[in-house]
């Protein structure tokens, strides 16, 4: 089974600073993509970032930006210059294919972001 | 992004009644709709995949005749749950792929909570 490991249940940073959160998974998927979605205190899903797994290139949306090691199944997502309105659930998700052909996500369970001011 | 609305946000019902959940993609046709559940604290869990003009997929342990999916236009999709009973109260959360390539990015819904009495 596809499985996503988020291995901080908590992380906190100062405003202004610099945190990565942490994301393993485990696919058998030749071509697969990965996500992190963030849900703020109003539980609304929001994108932050999304990765092709066939690209080497990094993604970044400014900034949020990923460490994508294709080898060793890491997805860590960095977030610079962190503001209060960062502060969040952030839900690591990779994409998996049923056997219907129907594409569904995987989520691991979440790193609760606290950003102290 | 695209938008996901979700109607209601808020529902709460007696124990034995059947409550009707819409989510509605507002700027593009999905022919492909989710439904999960959240429980405080925890990640998201797919209920069921949920096909324009054919009938919904569910994962494993999701009760079919419990949770109903309608799924009757390219941009409204419907979860009914009949018979709601206490255990039944979660965070209810569609989201909606644009249909193409693989890896499209979905886009989340503002949830609907559901407390039966």
């Amino acid at each position: 089974a596809q499985t996503v490991t988020q291995s901080q249940p908590e992380m906190s940073v100062q405003e202004a600073e610099t945190v990565t959160l942490s994301c393993t998974y485990d696919t058998s998927e030749s071509d697969y993509y990965l996500f992190w979605y963030k849900q703020p205190p109003s539980r609304q899903m929001i994108l932050v970032i999304r990765q092709e797994a066939y690209k080497q290139q990094n993604a970044t949306e400014n900034r949020f930006s990923v460490n994508f090691q294709k080898a060793a199944k890491s997805f860590s997502l960095k977030i610079s210059d962190s503001q209060l309105g960062d502060a969040a659930m952030y839900f690591c998700a990779s994409s998996r294919f049923s056997q219907g052909g129907s594409e569904k996500l995987v989520f691991g369970k979440g790193t609760k972001l606290t950003v102290n001011p | 992004g695209a938008v996901v609305s979700q109607h209601p946000s808020w529902v709460i019902c007696k124990s034995g009644t059947s409550v009707k959940i819409e989510c509605r993609s507002l700027d593009f046709q999905a022919t492909t709709m989710f439904w999960y559940r959240q429980f405080p604290k925890q990640s998201l869990m797919l209920m069921a995949t949920s096909n324009e003009g054919s009938k919904a997929t569910y994962e494993q342990g999701v009760e079919k005749d419990k949770f109903l999916i309608n799924h009757a236009s390219l941009t409204l999709s419907t979860l009914t749950v009949t018979s709601a009973h206490p255990e039944d109260s979660s965070f209810y959360i569609c989201s909606a792929r644009r249909p193409g390539r693989p890896g499209g990015t979905q886009y989340f819904g503002p949830g609907t909570r559901l407390l039966v009495l």
